[in-house]
């Protein structure tokens, strides 16, 4: 069975470019996740999906990053004018559903993203 | 606010002897707790969870993890280590309603021949 995929695996940008990055989730798993790890800050929480809607974007360092869903389905997170600080592995997860409490996320490979 | 820390950024261990891997926790109310493992250019692979029961929790390739509510740990361990262990590994809690995860900062562990 397939799992959760991310593309593209790497991404080299320039500063001040936008850039898109895709995850597909796993196949019937309504919640869907993007985290975001960096050398300086960790693994970091960005934005939470229940089907289409976003009903946590806590973590969304800026104005600049946004996502959104599709038919409950794929996502794409969105990152304006890049800035060399937002270079780092972009992770998606998925899940049954987030009103399982025992429910444990399903990663991607990520995507890597590098600005210059 | 829920949180996790890892208090060692690495761990050295001799191939065949036993592994721990520390985590302590902060949470409000019931604590949901997770062990991840990242193998190099790999996404995260989900080893075990706490949800309730039995404090010893076992979960994928051999390890286990103990919970301690009066110590607030949930130390990730194993009889017997390999090599192939060596990976960074994070513990997890899930914070709020929605089940977003909070990670510690890690814990690389090296499993030496």
């Amino acid at each position: 069975g397939a799992g959760v995929s991310q593309s593209p695996s790497n991404k080299v940008t320039e500063k001040g470019k936008d850039v898109e990055l895709r995850c597909d989730p796993i196949s019937g798993h309504t919640a869907l996740y993007w985290y975001r790890q960096s050398l300086g800050q960790g693994l970091e929480f960005l934005i939470y999906f229940q089907g289409n809607s976003a009903p946590d974007k806590s973590g969304l360092p800026s104005d600049r990053f946004s996502a959104e869903r599709t038919g409950g389905s794929v996502s794409t997170l969105t990152i304006q004018r890049t800035q060399q600080e937002d270079s780092a592995v972009y992770l998606c997860a998925s899940s049954l559903g987030a009103g399982r409490v025992n429910n444990e996320q399903f990663f991607g490979p990520g995507t890597r993203l590098t600005v210059l | 606010a829920q949180s996790v820390a890892q208090p060692e950024d690495q761990v050295n261990v001799a191939e065949g002897n036993p592994l721990t891997v520390k985590c302590t926790y902060s949470v409000s109310g019931n604590p949901y707790l997770f062990w991840y493992v990242q193998y190099p250019n790999r996404g995260l692979q989900f080893l075990l969870k706490y949800i309730t029961g039995d404090n010893l929790v076992k979960g994928s390739y051999g390890f286990e993890a103990e919970f301690n509510k009066s110590q607030t740990s949930f130390h990730l361990k194993k009889p017997s280590a390999l090599v192939s262990d060596s990976a960074l590994y994070f513990c997890a809690v899930r914070d709020g309603g929605y089940n977003k995860l909070i990670f510690g900062a890690g814990t690389r562990l090296a499993v030496h021949p």
